[in-house]
């Protein structure tokens, strides 16, 4: 399987904006990347995911690097709300399995 | 929609009894999965499920049974529970299990085995 690798955890003030980095340098050319999140004592929720092309959403945007080996999580104004742990997985096309690593905590002060 | 839910939130269990964990999805999907937990790591895998009547293995399968009767539900049965499964057990279904699809996640349920 193609592991992540995250930075334990990181600091942003409210209203700025985050770069939360992901590595993935034995990415094969099928995987997706994903990008969920879990808040405190929640369920993770599904933030954005992509294939190649950078990609937006309501939530966040997506940056993938030119060679796939990495990836950074855009959040454009973070508020108190997005204090969570951000996880950064790997999916093949037709596999079922989706490994979590340790993620990012991500602290926001106000 | 209520998604995906899951019950009970909390339990203790006392070492070698039994339990079974309810998760039910309103949104017909076909995939669901069940996820433990343990503190300061992320999520595996224990069970999954292709469609009613249909389950299999993940990464941390041992110690606990599932069953699909229905498209809507899919319990965890724990047998004889151990201190090792304390944890926070996470259910979630997608409509497909493609690599390009959305996984739903329930609520949780904590388990605290003494």
């Amino acid at each position: 399987d193609a592991k992540t690798t995250q930075p334990n955890s990181m600091e942003s003030n409210e209203e700025e904006p985050v770069h939360l980095p992901c590595n993935h340098s034995t990415i094969s050319g099928t995987d997706y990347i994903h990008w969920y999140r879990q808040l405190p004592s929640q369920g993770p929720e599904y933030v954005i995911h992509g294939l190649t092309s950078n990609v937006n959403n309501r939530m966040a945007s997506l940056a993938i690097a030119e060679d796939r080996k990495s990836s950074t999580l855009i959040l454009h104004r973070a508020t108190l709300r997005d204090a969570a742990v951000y996880y950064c997985i790997l999916r093949e096309p037709s596999y079922n399995d989706m490994r979590f690593g340790a993620g990012t905590r991500l602290t926001v002060k106000p | 929609n209520a998604g995906v839910t899951q019950t009970p939130k909390f339990r203790i269990l006392k070492i070698g009894q039994s339990m079974t964990l309810q998760c039910t999805q309103d949104m017909n999907h076909n995939y669901m999965y069940w996820y433990r937990q343990d503190p300061g790591m992320g999520l595996k895998l224990i069970y999954y499920s292709v469609g009613a009547g249909i389950t299999d293995k993940g990464e941390v399968p041992n110690g606990y049974n599932v069953s699909r009767s229905t498209t809507e539900d899919f319990p965890l049965r724990l047998e004889l529970a151990a201190p090792s499964q304390t944890s926070v057990y996470f259910c979630a279904s997608s409509l497909t299990g493609r690599g390009s699809e959305t996984q739903y996640f329930g609520p949780g349920t904590r388990l605290l085995v003494l």
